[in-house]
């Protein structure tokens, strides 16, 4: 079974769209992470949280919010979106802190047009 | 603040050479934890190995690094690579003071041939 689920999979959205990308780990971890992959930049830390905190914030663009309704929950909102928001989203999530091994999730696929 | 430096881009090999990923990272912190994380294709990244104690070695899967502080360097080895060796390899660092930020280096893609 996964351990760590995000949905949706793929995800095309018209510039200028909002969508929500779904994370839930289910490790029993208490820190929760959000990175971007794209082909112009590797794997890119934006957000950590730690009981439903935000820890660090790495995206300087207020349009990325991320949401966490439950401890294994942490949501990503993405609003007006940029054909340039074209990305592979990874979750992850580790035991306590950044100094533990970090599980990625299989990552949502989008495609902004 | 803490950057991790992966100088090759690119690394091409035959299968059975010895293959040396190079990692050098910066942190004004002094104990600083180091991984590596292997992507494969359409695949998520998992961790290789980590290592946080000077000057000792760390193996996992054929795979082996060594943490340098004198030279802030963790460079992945192995032996003899083989096909399955090829995938995307990061980098990456923690500062070590409990924090909750990964600092993850560019990637080295490894590409294995026969």
């Amino acid at each position: 079974d996964p351990k760590i689920i995000q949905k949706p999979k793929y995800l095309v959205a018209v510039t200028g769209s909002e969508k929500i990308l779904i994370c839930e780990q289910y490790l029993g971890h208490n820190a929760m992470y959000w990175y971007r992959q794209s082909a112009k930049k590797p794997l890119e830390f934006m957000f950590s949280y730690s009981y439903q905190k935000l820890m660090d914030n790495q995206t300087a663009s207020s349009r990325f919010q991320p949401q966490s309704s439950k401890k294994n929950h942490l949501d990503l909102q993405i609003t007006a979106l940029k054909p340039d928001d074209s990305a592979t989203y990874f979750c992850a999530s580790s035991q306590r802190d950044s100094q533990d091994t970090q599980y990625f999730g299989p990552g949502t696929r989008l495609l902004v047009l | 603040g803490d950057s991790v430096t992966q100088t090759e881009g690119l690394v091409t090999l035959t299968e059975g050479l010895p293959v040396m990923l190079n990692c050098t990272y910066q942190t004004i912190y002094s104990n600083p934890f180091l991984f590596w994380y292997v992507q494969h294709l359409n695949e998520s990244p998992r961790l290789l190995l980590k290592s946080f104690t000077d000057n000792k070695r760390t193996e996992h899967q054929g795979f082996h690094a060594t943490l340098h502080k004198s030279s802030s360097s963790f460079h992945l080895q192995k032996s003899s690579a083989q096909l399955s060796d090829s995938a995307l390899y990061y980098c990456a660092l923690s500062d070590g003071t409990g924090g909750y930020k990964v600092v993850f280096g560019s990637g080295t893609r490894l590409l294995v041939s026969p």
